[in-house]
């Protein structure tokens, strides 16, 4: 079954800009992460925020929490034309290490 | 840094055949983590193991079993395959206890 939502479905920027991608999940969580996956290609790990943190930043990368809103965002500043991909964000719970995925949003960015 | 190896890559099998993937985990991880990625689909648990024993299982079919062997890698073998498998299957590796998993790049499976 899946935990977590994503909007938008897909989502078209330019280059330059920041995007805005954000995440909705149902249970209560332990850790919330986020991963890249170029078309067809392995997940990369991108950030971790632990239920009792509310914001985490690496490098353009900011990610917010919200527990009792059950959502999360990620932003990516200043976009660059790299950056293009399906970004994913996963919940596991407490004494559950598995992950359980959103459906994903599509960024492409435009040069 | 090592990163986990899966193999192979890419895959081609005839609908009734067996398949076996592999996961190379990160040195000093001991816990593999198999989930399964559909056309436009986010990926989806399979089953997991940490020191070599089945510590969680998800929507796994039957026909697909795994197991992980004393250096710590693992293998799914997957049997009486369906045009419906065909699909990237990942791999990922983590410190038991860490909920921070690193995954493989993945292996493509076609079934024809």
């Amino acid at each position: 079954s899946q935990q977590g939502e994503e909007d938008p479905q897909a989502l078209s920027i330019q280059e330059g800009e920041n995007a805005t991608m954000n995440c909705s999940y149902k249970t209560s969580i332990n850790n919330l992460q986020w991963y890249r996956q170029n078309s067809g290609r392995g997940l990369v790990h991108l950030i971790l925020i632990r239920s009792n943190e509310r914001e985490k930043h690496s490098g353009r990368l900011r990610v917010t929490l919200d527990t009792s809103k059950k959502s999360s965002s990620l932003l990516i500043t200043a976009s660059r034309a790299a950056d293009t991909a399906s970004y994913f964000c996963a919940t596991d719970s407490f004494g559950n290490e598995k992950l359980t995925f959103g459906t994903g949003t599509r960024l492409t960015i435009i040069p | 840094a090592a990163g986990v190896i899966q193999s192979p890559r890419h895959l081609i099998k005839e609908k009734r055949e067996t398949a076996t993937l592999k996961c190379y985990p990160i040195p000093r991880h001991d816990t593999v983590y198999w989930y399964q990625q559909g056309p436009g689909q986010d990926p989806q648990f399979l089953i997991s193991f940490y020191e070599k024993m089945q510590s969680d299982k998800g929507s796994i079919p039957d026909r697909f079993s795994a197991q992980q062997f004393s250096d710590y890698h693992s293998e799914l073998n997957m049997s009486s395959l369906e045009l419906g498998d065909s699909a990237l299957y990942f791999c990922a590796s983590s410190i038991g206890g860490s909920t921070e998993a690193f995954f493989g790049q993945g292996t493509r499976l076609t079934v024809v």
